[in-house]
């Protein structure tokens, strides 16, 4: 089955400090990676997505994120917290079905990011 | 731009009615989904829409829900009878295409409560 694992459910970080939430994935052939963001009582916004290429990819509001083959994993990073950084942030993962695209997004259960400052 | 909106935000409802949930996607988006995001099970899909095709419903629960989508535009989840494990945050997201490698972008989300 395909899956996306967020191993942890809270990260908590010192401001100014470098961040990274962990991401693995299981899904079939080549994935597409992606992460995103909730605020309290938001939707979800995109910050970054990787689909091919360079394996670091950059995103919104300074972040980043390292695909990792071997690993199977999507870490999300960033080299300095900030409080306004915290929120939930969910991992998800899509990929190419045989015979077409399909679009569901097969999320992680969601990381808590706590930023103090 | 706009972005995807949703209606109503909240929605209190008794158990045994029905309620209708409406998404209006993000302007010349030709992908819809519908997913809820409960404390239990996390994020879950429950039904996309591409184009003219078919709409995939491996997600919906069971046959009280129901969703449509009319004009390509505009969608309505249903869900009939309400029970109280149907509460939960009911996320819309539309994307240019139905492409897997394409970004969704998420409504605001309707919360319901069923008591």
């Amino acid at each position: 089955a395909q899956s996306v694992a967020q191993p942890e459910d809270q990260v908590n970080v010192a401001e100014g400090n470098p961040l990274t939430v962990k991401c693995t994935y299981s899904v079939s052939g080549n994935p597409y990676l992606f992460w995103y963001v909730q605020y309290p009582n938001r939707g979800l916004q995109f910050l970054l997505k990787y689909i091919t290429g360079d394996n670091l990819v950059k995103g919104s509001y300074g972040f980043e994120a390292e695909f990792n083959k071997s690993q199977t994993s999507f870490h999300l990073k960033k080299p300095s917290a900030l409080v306004s950084d915290s929120a939930l942030y969910f991992c998800a993962a899509n990929y190419l079905f045989k015979g077409g695209s399909q679009g569901n997004l097969i999320f992680g259960k969601g990381t808590k990011l706590s930023v103090k400052p | 731009g706009a972005g995807v909106s949703q209606s109503p935000s909240n929605k209190v409802t008794e158990k045994g009615k029905d309620v209708e949930l409406r998404c209006d996607p993000i302007s010349g988006h030709t992908a819809l989904y519908w997913y809820r995001q409960s404390l239990g099970q996390g994020l879950e899909f429950l039904i996309y829409f591409q184009g003219n095709s078919a709409p995939d419903k491996s997600g919906l629960p069971s046959d009280r829900f129901s969703a449509e989508r009319t004009g390509g535009s505009v969608s309505t989840l249903t869900i009939q009878r309400t029970q109280q494990e149907d509460s939960a945050v009911y996320l819309c997201a539309s994307s240019y295409s139905g492409s897997s490698y394409n970004e969704q972008f998420f409504g605001p989300g309707t919360r319901l409560t069923v008591l």
